[in-house]
């Protein structure tokens, strides 16, 4: 049974790089969502794409972030010009179907780093 | 208790005895619930859910009660293990929310004393 996969686990980058993340959702999880979780705290919303389309986007998503699930499997988050700030654990979940009530399986994250 | 920053609240409960975890909820209109575990390093992993239709959903050591009335989900965990020691996180959905987002609560910390 394979769960949720992120890639990397973990990324150390210098302020001001591009980096990039990409998540592996369950098989035929319809549903795949981003989320940023710091220290302490519950995950927070970042955008959900059912199938290839990007139907949410939360206004923590500044321009410099951006998602793509271009064959509605894999989704790729790409965060430009990064900031002390965006120091987080970037997590990614899938679900099936169309509800909301339908559990939604996280991977382990990428716990990004800028120095 | 209300997490701020790092300090998480925290539940510290024997090895054997049963723990119990509270959230309260603050949207009338939340229709589906869910409790999931982190464990260090870790991505939340689902534990159990319920619908506003229920009160009452029993899975394989844990039990989840849902209050309507006082807008109040508790997480019951029977013979408490130390593998159940992780910060424990509720959420709550509508199916009427056409962005189908959870709302999280702040999490709870167990921890098990030997």
């Amino acid at each position: 049974d394979t769960g949720v996969s992120q890639d990397p686990r973990h990324k150390i980058t210098k302020r001001g790089q591009n980096v990039t993340f990409r998540c592996d959702p369950i098989s035929e999880h319809n549903r795949l969502y981003w989320y940023r979780q710091t220290l302490g705290q519950g995950p927070e919303f970042l955008t959900y794409f059912q199938n290839e389309a990007q139907l949410e986007k939360s206004r923590l998503l500044s321009d410099r972030f951006s998602a793509e699930r271009p064959k509605g499997s894999f989704s790729t988050l790409e965060i430009q010009r990064t900031e002390q700030g965006d120091s987080a654990m970037y997590l990614c979940a899938s679900s099936p179907g169309t509800g909301i009530d339908q559990p939604q399986h996280f991977g382990d994250g990428t716990r990004l780093s800028i120095l | 208790g209300e997490s701020v920053g790092l300090h998480l609240p925290t539940l510290s409960v024997q090895e054997g005895d049963n723990s119990i975890i509270n959230c309260a909820y603050s949207n009338s209109a939340s229709d589906y619930f869910i409790w999931y575990k982190q464990e260090s390093g870790k991505g939340p992993q689902f534990i159990i859910d319920i619908r506003s239709n229920m009160d009452k959903r029993q899975g394989q050591r844990v039990t989840v009660l849902l209050n309507k009335t006082v807008k109040h989900l508790s997480l019951q965990i029977a013979a408490t293990q130390p593998g159940d020691s992780a910060v424990y996180f509720c959420a709550e959905g509508s199916r009427s929310n056409s962005n189908y987002q959870l709302i999280w609560g702040a999490g709870t910390k167990l921890i098990i004393k030997p």
